[in-house]
């Protein structure tokens, strides 16, 4: 069975940081592309990074790019978003996806993780 | 950026009936080797998204044949031809051509 379990959401002050994790299990995490996508509270769904199975090639949306890093650790098989100079903007529920667009293999989407930044 | 834009953003449909959701994009959506990488996605409520249909109209594995997907150009759409209880919740589509991917709106479609 295909698993993406999200973990490390919680609250945190406005210019603070937080570390996202994906544990992956069920599928071979080494051979795929994965995306990190948030749905906000008014439930719109923004992507906003993507790695590539080696972890070589990145992709950042630009509201995040300068402030948030992905990266995975393929032996832990944990995909992972580190979030620096955090806004009230970014609260929303982080989403950590396989990859969803050049395949038509089937996707699969962690359950979440909320993300609160207020003082 | 693409701009992504559905309409309508509220769908309240009769259980049996059929439901459309359109979408447009502000920019074509074509590759140079001629593929369209526009997805659409279902939400239900408390669940996580999950892929319907790819490249326009290629329905993914274990959805329903009475989802399809249609469209080129700018100009998409996603059909049910009759809808039932668990189509409850909010579809969004998603273009993957350009960077950076992004999403519609949301359309929420409800039981009337």
């Amino acid at each position: 069975e295909v698993r993406l379990v999200e973990s490390g959401g919680g609250l945190v002050q406005p210019g603070g940081s937080l570390r996202l994790s994906c544990a992956a299990s069920g599928f071979t995490f080494s051979s795929e592309w994965m995306h990190w996508v948030r749905q906000d509270p008014g439930k719109g769904l923004v992507w906003l990074t993507r790695i590539s199975p080696d972890g070589s090639d990145t992709k950042y949306a630009d509201i995040v790019k300068g402030r948030f890093s992905i990266f995975r650790d393929n032996g832990r098989n944990t995909l992972y978003l580190q979030m620096d100079s955090l806004r009230a903007e970014d609260t929303a529920v982080y989403y950590c996806a396989r990859e969803f667009n050049l395949t038509p293999k089937e996707d699969y989407w962690g359950q979440g993780a909320l993300v609160t930044v207020s003082s | 950026d693409v701009v992504m834009t559905q309409s309508p953003l509220s769908l309240p449909v009769t259980l049996g009936q059929p439901a459309s959701i359109s979408c447009r994009s502000s920019q074509g959506l074509v590759t140079s080797d001629g593929t369209i990488y526009l997805n659409w996605f279902q939400q239900r409520p408390g669940q996580s998204p999950r892929r319907l249909i790819n490249k326009v109209s290629k329905r993914d594995s274990g959805v329903p044949d009475r989802f399809s997907g249609s469209g080129s150009g700018t100009y998409f759409t996603l059909k049910i031809t009759r809808v039932e209880a668990e189509d409850v919740g909010l579809y969004f589509c998603m273009q993957g051509t350009h960077w950076p991917y992004t999403f519609g709106q949301g359309t929420k479609l409800e039981i009337k």
